[in-house]
């Protein structure tokens, strides 16, 4: 079984200002892990992902996450954030046999100041 | 990419009424989807896996006679909320997997259930 810990519930950050969504996660079994992006009212929407290979992987946006296994985390990193990227990130884990059960963190409400 | 569409996107009923909602791949065949329910500010809690041409699998807590799932085809899921009470809105999303392996889901829009 595996589990996802987002130890921040939300984080303030000023516009144009560098932001780190944290997540750690844990399991037994080779992981695939991914980060979602909520807006309010709306559906989850594919913000990055890790299945193999390069451990640090960037979204058309200027996200990125880095897969590190030594300590079980995939951390969110943004190097300056805009208003527009106030939302909910949820992070998720599924187990790499393809059973495709997502397992969700509680998400962290990311809010940008202006 | 793959799409996942929800009908209704809000549906507003009186307590005791059921409540129909349809997941649909748009695009792509699923031979299974799954139902989250996420409460308000809350995360995405796993309802149950639903397959095409067998019985659904609920998740551990999950009424399986209030939430009944039906995937009667390749392309379409649904789930009714039976006797709906107030303790029942929320916030309802599917997701499903394309095939390939790759283990991504792609994610409806989500129902908003408003019981009275």
């Amino acid at each position: 079984a595996q589990s996802v810990t987002q130890l921040d519930s939300q984080v303030p950050v000023f516009e144009e200002a560098p932001v780190e969504l944290r997540c750690n996660y844990s399991s037994s079994v080779s992981v695939y892990l991914f980060w979602y992006v909520q807006y309010p009212n709306q559906g989850l929407q594919l913000l990055l992902k890790y299945l193999s290979g390069s451990t640090l992987v960037k979204s058309i946006n200027g996200f990125e996450a880095e897969f590190n296994k030594s300590q079980t985390s995939f951390h969110l990193r943004k190097p300056s954030v805009h208003i527009s990227d106030t939302a909910e990130y949820f992070c998720a884990v599924s187990g790499a046999s393809g059973t495709y059960k997502y397992i969700f963190g509680t998400g962290t409400r990311l809010k940008v100041l202006a | 990419g793959a799409v996942v569409s929800q009908h209704p996107s809000r549906v507003i009923c009186k307590s005791g009424t059921s409540v129909k909602i349809e997941c649909r791949s748009l695009d792509f065949q699923a031979t299974t989807m799954f139902w989250y329910r996420q409460f308000p500010k809350q995360s995405l809690m796993l309802m149950a896996t639903s397959n095409e041409g067998s019985k659904a699998t609920y998740e551990q807590g999950v009424e399986k006679d209030k939430f009944l799932i039906n995937h009667a085809s390749l392309t379409l899921s649904t789930l009714t909320v039976t006797s709906a009470h107030p303790e029942d809105s929320s916030f309802y999303i599917c997701s499903a997997p394309t095939s390939g392996g790759a283990s991504e889901q792609f994610f409806g829009p989500g129902t908003r259930l408003t019981v009275l």
